[in-house]
């Protein structure tokens, strides 16, 4: 089973930010937090990952809390192609649990 | 970024055929990859891990003498469906994990059994 909860739809205006939240609460001391995203009929896209601190790239922010039990994944000016289901996922390095287990993911779709 | 070509991107086939799906890591090694499948409007669900040079390990409910894994090299990986039947119409999609133990996705391959 999915180790994460995450809200099953969400609305963004184009240009606003996009702030995805995740619930990760059983998270263990040496498991990441991913977030991937699949535009329909495609694979999913990896966008960023993190332990414990914050952390960006050119795609977007994700902000761990201190007791990382939950992230948010922020997408700053949303455009209507990244319209996708986002997909947290907790998960370890190394050897064969290196596959990720995904949930149901939030359906994001950003309106013009 | 590391790119992961799969093929083909859809295929028909006729109930009883088999259809082989290849996965390549075209940029990196990668000494494992994962095979998953996916119902529409569901998520990805994990069916096997295939190790380069040994055989594939199965996630329980998974027919391995139905999906063959093959990961003969250390680019290469192919799933393939044996004797296809309607039920076993989905979206398939395969990873592979570079050095950096980050994964990269192919592109999906959807199989539709007459």
């Amino acid at each position: 089973d999915a180790k994460t909860t995450q809200p099953p739809s969400m609305d963004c205006a184009e240009g606003r930010a996009a702030n995805l939240p995740c619930n990760h609460s059983t998270i263990s001391g040496n498991e990441y937090v991913y977030w991937y995203r699949q535009i329909h009929s495609q694979g999913p896209q990896y966008i960023i990952h993190g332990l414990k601190n914050n952390e960006t790239n050119e795609m977007a922010s994700l902000i761990i809390t201190e007791d990382r039990k939950s992230s948010t994944l922020i997408l700053p000016h949303a455009t209507l192609r990244d319209t996708a289901v986002y997909y947290c996922i907790v998960g370890s390095y190394g050897g064969s649990q290196g596959n990720l287990i995904f949930g149901k993911g939030t359906k994001l779709s950003v309106k013009p | 970024g590391a790119v992961v070509s799969q093929h083909p991107s859809r295929v028909i086939c006729k109930s009883g055929t088999s259809v082989k799906i290849e996965c390549r890591s075209l940029d990196f090694q990668a000494t494992t990859m994962f095979w998953y499948r996916q119902f529409p409007k569901k998520s990805l669900m994990l069916m096997a891990t295939s190790n380069e040079g040994s055989k594939a390990t199965y996630e329980q409910g998974v027919e391995k003498d139905k999906f063959l894994i093959n990961h003969a090299s250390l680019t290469l990986s192919t799933l393939t469906v044996t004797s296809a039947h309607p039920e076993d119409s989905s979206f398939y999609i395969c990873s592979a994990r570079d050095f950096r133990e980050k994964l990269f996705f192919g592109s999906g391959t959807q199989l539709s059994v007459l």
